[in-house]
């Protein structure tokens, strides 16, 4: 089966940095992708890596390691509005459609 | 230009009923993939929709059930409802198959008593 795992939760202050770690098991791998979803909001995308390496959109930032199965998003100079639940996700192997796996999510919490 | 939409936004029923949830694509749109999010968890998959046919299904029973439309708009319908359907219901769309990027409603939130 496919399955990843996240933190449930992390706590930063504002215009810190902080990491958000997700690693996978999948029996195929496509790429890594990230969504934010705000309470009562819709998840977002945020990024995708499907090589190795750092991909930086403004503030955000993922990462992918393929031979470590492992990757992260990076949020630098915090802000209140980033207090959301993170998710990775993966598409599923076994589907050719394109339907996402998603991991349980990460609710980060950005204090003053 | 207009995003996903999902209508309605809440609904209750009661157990054994039967709920009919709406969705409409991102202009330029034509795949529709709707996913049950329960409290605390992440986006489960139930099934994909492309060309009016469902493409993909997800681990959900027989009691969940799709429609797409020539407008590429979609339905979900759940019969027989029970209390553990209670969640939320995300319709997310995509140009084409095989998209990574997924474009999201805002969901419906489902309650069943």
């Amino acid at each position: 089966g496919q399955s990843l795992e996240q933190p449930s939760e992390v706590t930063a202050v504002e215009g810190a940095i902080v990491q958000i770690n997700c690693t996978y098991q999948t029996s195929g791998f496509y790429g890594l992708s990230w969504y934010q979803q705000h309470d009562g909001g819709a998840p977002t995308f945020l990024s995708y890596n499907a090589l190795d390496g750092l991909e930086e959109t403004g503030r955000f930032s993922s990462f992918l390691s393929r031979s470590d199965s492992y990757g992260y998003l990076l949020l630098q100079e915090l802000q209140m509005k980033d207090s959301a639940s993170y998710f990775c996700a993966v598409r599923d192997p076994g589907g050719s459609q394109g339907n996402l796996i998603f991991g349980k999510g990460t609710k980060l919490s950005v204090k003053p | 230009d207009a995003g996903v939409t999902q209508s309605p936004t809440h609904l209750i029923k009661t157990r054994g009923q039967q709920v009919t949830l709406r969705c409409s694509p991102k202009s330029g749109h034509d795949t529709v993939s709707w996913y049950q999010q329960a409290l605390g968890q992440g986006p489960q998959f139930i099934f994909q929709y492309y060309e009016e046919e469902e493409r993909q299904r997800g681990n959900f029973p027989d009691r969940f059930s799709g429609h797409q439309f020539p407008n590429y708009s979609s339905e979900l319908n759940v019969n027989a409802l029970l209390l553990g359907d209670s969640a939320l219901y995300l319709c997310a769309s995509s140009r084409g198959q095989g998209q990574e990027t997924q474009y999201f409603g805002p969901g419906t939130r489902l309650l069943v008593l």
